[in-house]
């Protein structure tokens, strides 16, 4: 069974701060990964998308980045703020079936002004 | 105003009832995803559909059937064979293999 795992579940940091939120999976035989941030009530948002092929990816404050042999993904978020405020999931698709995505639980982020 | 509409925002029906959600999307992609997610939990997929006419069962498909009969649509039926119901729906798109992802609004069901 395919496992993607975000830990922590939850995270509260002071604004200002740079954070890593975490994201591993079981199998590095990966075909992409995408960062999503949600709001409550709301579907997602994607922010960043990283092919196999791709260290990182960058888009803003944001930067994400994929270890495929150690199966981690981390979105790299600097100087934070308190519209930072969300719940950050990832997605892995595998080459074997790409058309599927697995979703992590989720890193509930809470920045305080 | 391009993207993915989902309607209602919020659906409430009784136990028994057979229900459709509604997920229509100009953004031309051809994939179209259907997910459930419970809080505290990640999104679990329900069905997906690669082209017109033709949809694969996700990991938990059973009391949900939906149809593909136009690009732009793609709606699911939360039947009554369903047991827990209540729960916030997402559709997405994708426009090819090496392509992200896009998501919908939601729709909150309630089923009481």
């Amino acid at each position: 069974k395919q496992e993607v795992t975000q830990i922590p579940a939850a995270l509260s940091v002071p604004e200002g701060e740079n954070l890593v939120l975490n994201c591993s999976f079981t199998d590095s035989a990966i075909y992409n990964l995408q960062w999503f941030r949600q709001d409550p009530g709301k579907g997602l948002t994607s922010l960043l998308l990283i092919q196999s092929s791709q260290r990182e990816q960058t888009s803003g404050r944001l930067n994400a980045s994929l270890d495929k042999s150690s199966g981690r993904s981390t979105l790299y978020i600097a100087a934070s703020q308190p519209g930072d405020s969300a719940t950050y999931l990832c997605a892995v698709r595998y080459d074997y079936n790409f058309n599927k995505f697995y979703f992590g639980s989720g890193t509930k982020l809470n920045v305080k002004p | 105003d391009g993207g993915i509409t989902q309607s209602p925002k919020y659906l409430f029906r009784k136990e028994g009832q057979n229900v459709t959600l509604s997920c229509e999307q100009n953004l031309n992609h051809d994939a179209m995803y259907w997910y459930r997610q419970d809080p505290g939990q990640g999104l679990r997929l329900i069905y997906y559909s690669q082209i017109v006419n033709d949809f694969q069962k996700g990991d938990i498909a059973e009391g949900y059937s939906v149809s593909r009969e136009k690009k732009e649509s793609f709606p699911l039926t939360v039947t009554s064979a369903q047991k827990n119901p209540t729960a916030f729906y997402l559709c997405a798109t994708r426009q090819g293999p090496s392509y992200e992802q896009y998501f919908g609004p939601g729709t909150r069901l309630t089923v009481t």
